[in-house]
């Protein structure tokens, strides 16, 4: 069964601390995962995509990482501010060639930065 | 001002009354996708259409019906079938090119939030 499993599932550190989300999924075969931030009442934005051949991206304080191995994807928040405070949405997608498989939606990390 | 538009934000229903959710998109994109959010829960996918005038059944689809017109357009109607209504519900695009296709990048609109009294 493909799923999609974030963990933990809220999260409060301290402005200007670090933090890593992480993200396990069953979905197979893959085509690629994407980190998603939502803040409260608002779309969720992309913040990077990984595909199976990249280990590392960063965008900004953020820096993804997977293992394509393990089934295995990080999100590392450095330095974090309060504008951090969000939700982080893992989303995998099924590869179907060369149209386009369906998304798998992980339930997200509730990240709140403090003062 | 490039994007999509949801509305409206906010909603509040009586049971038994059928509402239309409104997302429009100038991003020329061709596919549109509803989805609905519930607090502690994944994205559930509605309905998604990838071409005008065409449209198919998400994983959640029973109580909810849509219309794709126009390109830009795709209204969700949230009917009184509907048993548990009250959600967040996302609209979202995405294009067709080749770089698109591969990579799969969903736009999303702000939302439009469902309240039933």
């Amino acid at each position: 069964k493909n799923q999609v499993e974030q963990s933990p599932q809220s999260l409060i550190i301290l402005e200007g601390k670090n933090c890593t989300l992480q993200c396990n999924y069953t979905v197979s075969p893959f085509s690629n995962l994407r980190w998603y931030k939502q803040d409260t009442g608002r779309g969720p934005v992309s913040l990077t995509i990984m595909t199976f051949s990249e280990n590392t991206k960063s965008n900004g304080r953020y820096t993804a990482t997977l293992d394509a191995d393990t089934k295995q994807s990080s999100l590392h928040i450095t330095a974090s501010q309060l504008s951090d405070s969000a939700s982080y949405i893992c989303v995998v997608r099924y590869d179907r060639g060369s149209t386009l498989g369906r998304l798998y939606f992980g339930r997200g990390t509730q990240l709140t930065v403090w003062p | 001002d490039g994007g999509i538009t949801q509305s409206p934000k906010y909603l509040f229903r009586k049971e038994g009354q059928n509402v239309t959710l409104s997302c429009e998109q100038n991003l020329n994109h061709d596919a549109m996708y509803w989805y609905r959010q519930d607090p502690g829960q994944g994205l559930r996918l509605i309905y998604y259409s990838q071409i005008v005038n065409d449209f198919q059944k998400g994983d959640i689809a029973e109580g909810y019906s849509v219309s794709r017109e126009k390109k830009e357009s795709f209204p969700l109607t949230v009917t009184s079938a509907q048993k548990n209504p009250t959600a967040f519900y996302l609209c979202a695009t995405q294009g067709w090119g080749r770089v698109e296709i591969r990579t799969g990048e969903l736009f999303f609109g702000e939302g439009s939030r469902l309240t039933v009294l």
